[in-house]
């Protein structure tokens, strides 16, 4: 089944305990990208990679890193989270750069306290 | 970068009413502009997209229109059900040239309940 795989779906951490949350397609898509949702906002782009070792900031890239070694994989690094990192996050991956549809993961919801 | 404003953040209509759901964006470069879905607890799911060079785009009972010159697009849809209440988000893609290239960014989003 064709599908983005985000882990851990919740997750509850303290501040500055640098934790990852991973991301993995099977689509064999070019294009991958973070986002965080927060009320009142909308879905808004950490980063984004266009394809393996290119990785690009979104709009809200401050407190987070990501990696692209391979195709399928993006993981988003928070070396020391922090209380307003506390969000829903989505990853998704598209065929072709960021002009074709996206597929999102289930989501990861994630606690600083 | 690119800017994108969606409006209304609410939106409340009687079941068979149409409803409009509006953005604006600032990159004149930007080629590309889907919406999705996003249902209470899930993900958000692609259900129509426009590109630079067409105006208006059709499915079923939900279209886009797209006012390249105003920098403006809209989602239209009729005849709506209780199962189209939803989240709906509107987004540009920025194209080469533009201060936002290969980013994708959303508008705000807009909360559409449908009153049966």
């Amino acid at each position: 089944e064709a599908q983005v795989t985000q882990n851990p779906r919740y997750l509850i951490t303290v501040t500055g305990k640098k934790l990852t949350v991973t991301c993995s397609q099977n689509m064999n898509h070019e294009y991958m990208s973070w986002y965080r949702q927060d009320p009142g906002l909308g879905l808004r782009q950490i980063y984004y990679s266009m394809n393996v070792e290119v990785t690009d900031k979104g709009d809200v890239p401050e407190g987070y890193k990501v990696s692209r070694k391979e195709k399928r994989n993006f993981p988003l690094i928070l070396e020391s989270p922090s209380p307003n990192q506390t969000s829903l996050y989505f990853c998704a991956s598209s065929l072709e750069g960021g002009n074709t549809e996206a597929f999102f993961g289930q989501g990861t919801r994630l606690t600083v306290v | 970068g690119e800017n994108v404003e969606q409006h209304p953040s609410t939106l409340s209509v009687q079941e068979g009413d149409s409803a409009v759901i509006k953005c604006t964006y600032s990159d004149s470069a930007s080629n590309y502009f889907p919406w999705y879905k996003q249902e209470l607890g899930k993900r958000p799911q692609l259900i129509i997209d426009i590109r630079s060079n067409v105006g208006e785009k059709k499915d079923q009972r939900i279209a886009v229109t797209l006012n390249k010159t105003a920098k403006h697009f809209s989602l239209h849809i009729t005849e709506t059900q209780p199962e189209d209440s939803a989240v709906y988000f509107c987004a540009a893609h920025g194209d080469a040239g533009g201060t936002s290239y290969g980013k994708l960014t959303f508008g705000q989003g807009t909360i559409l309940t449908v009153h049966p």
